[in-house]
Protein backbone atom coordinates (compact mmCIF):
# COMPACT_ATOMS: atom_id res chain seq x y z
CA UNK A 1 0.00 0.00 0.00
CA UNK A 2 1.21 3.67 -0.43
CA UNK A 3 1.31 6.14 2.34
CA UNK A 4 0.94 9.69 1.83
CA UNK A 5 2.06 11.98 4.81
CA UNK A 6 1.30 15.33 5.00
CA UNK A 7 2.41 18.34 6.31
CA UNK A 8 1.94 20.48 8.83
CA UNK A 9 -1.30 18.18 9.83
CA UNK A 10 -2.64 21.90 10.98
CA UNK A 11 -1.45 25.72 10.08
CA UNK A 12 -2.20 29.18 11.24
CA UNK A 13 -1.43 32.38 8.95
CA UNK A 14 -2.82 35.58 7.62
CA UNK A 15 -4.84 37.18 4.91
CA UNK A 16 -2.22 38.03 2.67
CA UNK A 17 0.63 35.13 3.76
CA UNK A 18 1.76 32.38 1.09
CA UNK A 19 0.90 29.17 2.65
CA UNK A 20 2.34 26.00 1.89
CA UNK A 21 1.78 22.40 2.10
CA UNK A 22 3.70 19.51 1.65
CA UNK A 23 2.79 15.67 1.16
CA UNK A 24 5.25 12.82 0.62
CA UNK A 25 4.38 9.22 -0.78
CA UNK A 26 6.10 6.22 0.50
CA UNK A 27 6.91 5.57 -3.18
CA UNK A 28 7.50 6.80 -6.64
CA UNK A 29 3.66 8.02 -7.71
CA UNK A 30 5.11 10.16 -10.84
CA UNK A 31 2.75 12.85 -10.79
CA UNK A 32 -0.68 10.61 -10.18
CA UNK A 33 -1.18 13.22 -7.55
CA UNK A 34 -4.39 15.32 -6.47
CA UNK A 35 -5.21 18.07 -4.08
CA UNK A 36 -8.31 18.88 -2.56
CA UNK A 37 -10.45 20.96 -0.57
CA UNK A 38 -12.79 20.37 2.34
CA UNK A 39 -15.04 23.30 4.17
CA UNK A 40 -16.47 22.23 7.34
CA UNK A 41 -19.98 19.80 6.79
CA UNK A 42 -18.92 19.85 2.58
CA UNK A 43 -17.82 17.37 0.36
CA UNK A 44 -14.06 17.85 -0.86
CA UNK A 45 -13.51 19.61 -4.23
CA UNK A 46 -11.16 19.16 -6.32
CA UNK A 47 -8.32 21.97 -6.73
CA UNK A 48 -4.91 20.43 -8.66
CA UNK A 49 -5.23 16.97 -10.44
CA UNK A 50 -1.96 15.61 -11.98
CA UNK A 51 0.31 17.34 -8.91
CA UNK A 52 0.73 20.81 -10.93
CA UNK A 53 -2.99 21.39 -12.92
CA UNK A 54 -5.37 23.84 -11.68
CA UNK A 55 -8.69 22.46 -12.36
CA UNK A 56 -11.30 24.35 -13.82
CA UNK A 57 -12.83 27.20 -12.42
CA UNK A 58 -10.11 27.45 -8.96
CA UNK A 59 -8.59 31.12 -8.43
CA UNK A 60 -4.68 30.85 -9.59
CA UNK A 61 -3.50 31.61 -6.53
CA UNK A 62 -3.64 27.74 -5.96
CA UNK A 63 -0.85 25.88 -7.29
CA UNK A 64 0.78 22.59 -6.96
CA UNK A 65 4.12 21.20 -7.86
CA UNK A 66 6.50 17.77 -7.19
CA UNK A 67 6.68 14.90 -8.44
CA UNK A 68 8.25 10.85 -7.67
CA UNK A 69 7.59 11.18 -3.99
CA UNK A 70 7.48 15.00 -2.94
CA UNK A 71 5.16 17.14 -3.69
CA UNK A 72 4.23 20.95 -2.70
CA UNK A 73 0.14 22.68 -2.47
CA UNK A 74 0.80 26.52 -2.42
CA UNK A 75 -1.73 29.52 -1.59
CA UNK A 76 0.21 32.57 -2.56
CA UNK A 77 -1.85 35.30 -1.04
CA UNK A 78 -4.57 33.40 1.44
CA UNK A 79 -7.80 34.19 1.50
CA UNK A 80 -10.53 34.28 4.20
CA UNK A 81 -12.38 31.69 2.14
CA UNK A 82 -9.45 29.49 1.79
CA UNK A 83 -9.96 28.16 5.57
CA UNK A 84 -10.73 24.46 5.22
CA UNK A 85 -9.13 21.38 5.51
CA UNK A 86 -6.42 20.25 2.31
CA UNK A 87 -5.75 17.12 1.42
CA UNK A 88 -3.61 15.00 -1.13
CA UNK A 89 -4.57 12.25 -3.04
CA UNK A 90 -2.78 9.52 -5.30
CA UNK A 91 -3.94 7.40 -7.75
CA UNK A 92 -0.90 5.31 -8.90
CA UNK A 93 -1.78 2.31 -7.00
CA UNK A 94 -5.77 2.28 -6.03
CA UNK A 95 -6.43 5.77 -4.27
CA UNK A 96 -4.76 6.97 -0.74
CA UNK A 97 -5.57 10.39 0.90
CA UNK A 98 -3.25 11.95 3.21
CA UNK A 99 -4.35 13.12 6.85
CA UNK A 100 -5.39 16.32 6.10
CA UNK A 101 -4.25 19.86 6.80
CA UNK A 102 -6.50 22.25 8.82
CA UNK A 103 -5.78 25.69 7.83
CA UNK A 104 -6.82 28.39 9.79
CA UNK A 105 -6.82 32.46 10.30
CA UNK A 106 -4.21 33.97 12.53
CA UNK B 1 -24.75 19.42 -14.39
CA UNK B 2 -24.09 16.04 -12.67
CA UNK B 3 -25.30 15.68 -9.25
CA UNK B 4 -24.91 12.59 -6.97
CA UNK B 5 -27.24 11.75 -4.43
CA UNK B 6 -26.23 9.12 -1.34
CA UNK B 7 -29.29 7.17 0.55
CA UNK B 8 -29.64 4.82 3.10
CA UNK B 9 -30.57 4.16 6.54
CA UNK B 10 -28.44 6.35 8.78
CA UNK B 11 -28.22 4.04 11.80
CA UNK B 12 -26.91 0.12 11.75
CA UNK B 13 -27.02 -1.83 14.16
CA UNK B 14 -23.28 -3.77 15.31
CA UNK B 15 -22.67 -6.96 13.14
CA UNK B 16 -25.08 -5.78 10.70
CA UNK B 17 -24.72 -5.04 6.79
CA UNK B 18 -24.43 -1.33 5.84
CA UNK B 19 -26.81 -0.52 2.73
CA UNK B 20 -25.73 2.80 0.74
CA UNK B 21 -26.97 3.58 -2.69
CA UNK B 22 -25.55 6.77 -4.99
CA UNK B 23 -28.24 8.15 -7.65
CA UNK B 24 -26.35 9.78 -10.30
CA UNK B 25 -28.61 12.77 -12.22
CA UNK B 26 -27.45 14.98 -15.41
CA UNK B 27 -25.43 11.99 -16.71
CA UNK B 28 -25.05 8.84 -17.50
CA UNK B 29 -23.10 6.41 -15.16
CA UNK B 30 -22.62 4.42 -18.67
CA UNK B 31 -19.82 6.50 -19.56
CA UNK B 32 -16.49 5.14 -20.46
CA UNK B 33 -14.68 7.87 -18.89
CA UNK B 34 -15.14 6.81 -15.13
CA UNK B 35 -15.11 4.85 -12.45
CA UNK B 36 -17.93 5.45 -9.68
CA UNK B 37 -16.84 5.70 -5.58
CA UNK B 38 -17.07 5.66 -2.03
CA UNK B 39 -15.31 7.35 0.25
CA UNK B 40 -15.97 8.22 3.90
CA UNK B 41 -14.94 9.90 6.54
CA UNK B 42 -15.19 9.11 10.15
CA UNK B 43 -16.47 11.91 12.71
CA UNK B 44 -13.49 14.51 13.07
CA UNK B 45 -11.48 12.11 11.12
CA UNK B 46 -9.70 12.67 7.26
CA UNK B 47 -10.83 10.85 4.09
CA UNK B 48 -10.58 6.96 3.25
CA UNK B 49 -11.54 5.63 -0.05
CA UNK B 50 -13.71 2.42 -0.01
CA UNK B 51 -13.78 1.58 -3.57
CA UNK B 52 -14.90 1.75 -6.81
CA UNK B 53 -16.71 0.56 -9.65
CA UNK B 54 -16.73 0.75 -13.82
CA UNK B 55 -20.06 0.80 -15.94
CA UNK B 56 -19.10 -2.70 -16.79
CA UNK B 57 -19.02 -4.13 -12.95
CA UNK B 58 -15.17 -3.80 -12.55
CA UNK B 59 -14.46 -2.77 -8.90
CA UNK B 60 -11.37 -1.93 -7.02
CA UNK B 61 -11.24 -1.72 -3.24
CA UNK B 62 -9.14 -0.72 -0.48
CA UNK B 63 -7.11 -3.56 0.76
CA UNK B 64 -8.10 -2.88 4.55
CA UNK B 65 -12.01 -2.74 4.05
CA UNK B 66 -12.32 -5.57 0.79
CA UNK B 67 -13.43 -8.50 3.25
CA UNK B 68 -16.09 -6.96 4.06
CA UNK B 69 -17.02 -4.26 1.31
CA UNK B 70 -19.33 -4.92 -2.06
CA UNK B 71 -19.61 -2.36 -4.92
CA UNK B 72 -22.51 -2.82 -7.35
CA UNK B 73 -23.92 -1.15 -10.52
CA UNK B 74 -27.63 -0.96 -11.74
CA UNK B 75 -27.18 1.09 -14.89
CA UNK B 76 -30.79 0.85 -15.90
CA UNK B 77 -31.31 3.20 -12.92
CA UNK B 78 -28.14 4.99 -12.81
CA UNK B 79 -27.75 4.35 -9.65
CA UNK B 80 -24.32 2.50 -7.63
CA UNK B 81 -24.20 0.38 -4.13
CA UNK B 82 -22.38 0.14 -1.36
CA UNK B 83 -22.36 -2.90 1.00
CA UNK B 84 -20.43 -3.36 4.26
CA UNK B 85 -21.10 -6.16 6.53
CA UNK B 86 -19.64 -6.82 10.00
CA UNK B 87 -20.56 -3.18 10.83
CA UNK B 88 -18.92 -1.55 14.17
CA UNK B 89 -18.23 1.50 15.58
CA UNK B 90 -15.39 2.22 14.14
CA UNK B 91 -17.88 2.45 10.49
CA UNK B 92 -19.80 5.34 11.93
CA UNK B 93 -18.83 8.09 9.42
CA UNK B 94 -19.89 10.46 6.58
CA UNK B 95 -19.91 7.94 3.62
CA UNK B 96 -19.39 10.36 0.43
CA UNK B 97 -20.24 8.78 -3.28
CA UNK B 98 -18.07 10.64 -6.26
CA UNK B 99 -17.77 10.28 -9.87
CA UNK B 100 -14.14 9.72 -10.65
CA UNK B 101 -12.03 10.37 -13.72
CA UNK B 102 -11.00 6.76 -15.10
CA UNK B 103 -11.00 4.16 -17.25
CA UNK B 104 -10.40 0.24 -17.84
CA UNK B 105 -6.58 0.41 -17.69
CA UNK B 106 -6.01 3.62 -15.55
CA UNK B 107 -8.40 2.87 -12.88
CA UNK B 108 -9.59 5.53 -11.12
CA UNK B 109 -7.91 8.53 -10.45
CA UNK B 110 -9.44 12.16 -9.76
CA UNK B 111 -13.33 12.90 -7.85
CA UNK B 112 -14.35 15.85 -9.59
CA UNK B 113 -18.23 15.36 -8.37
CA UNK B 114 -19.25 14.66 -5.04
CA UNK B 115 -22.02 13.92 -3.22
CA UNK B 116 -23.28 15.92 -0.27
CA UNK B 117 -22.49 13.05 2.13
CA UNK B 118 -24.70 10.67 4.39
CA UNK B 119 -23.67 9.99 8.24
CA UNK B 120 -24.20 6.64 8.90
CA UNK B 121 -23.98 5.96 13.05
CA UNK B 122 -23.71 2.01 13.99
CA UNK B 123 -25.32 1.59 17.43
CA UNK B 124 -27.32 -0.79 19.21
Amino acid sequence: DIQMTQSPSSLSASVGDRVTITCQASQDISNYLNWYQQKPGKAPKLLIYDASNLETGVPSRFSGSGSGTDFTFTISSLQPEDIATYYCQQYDNLVTFGQGTRLEIK
Amino acid sequence: QLQLQESGPGLVKPSETLSLTCTVSGGSISSSSYYWGWIRQPPGKGLEWIGSIYYSGSTYYNPSLKSRVTISVDTSKNQFSLKLSSVTAADTAVYYCARQVGDMVRGPTLGDYWGQGTLVTVSS
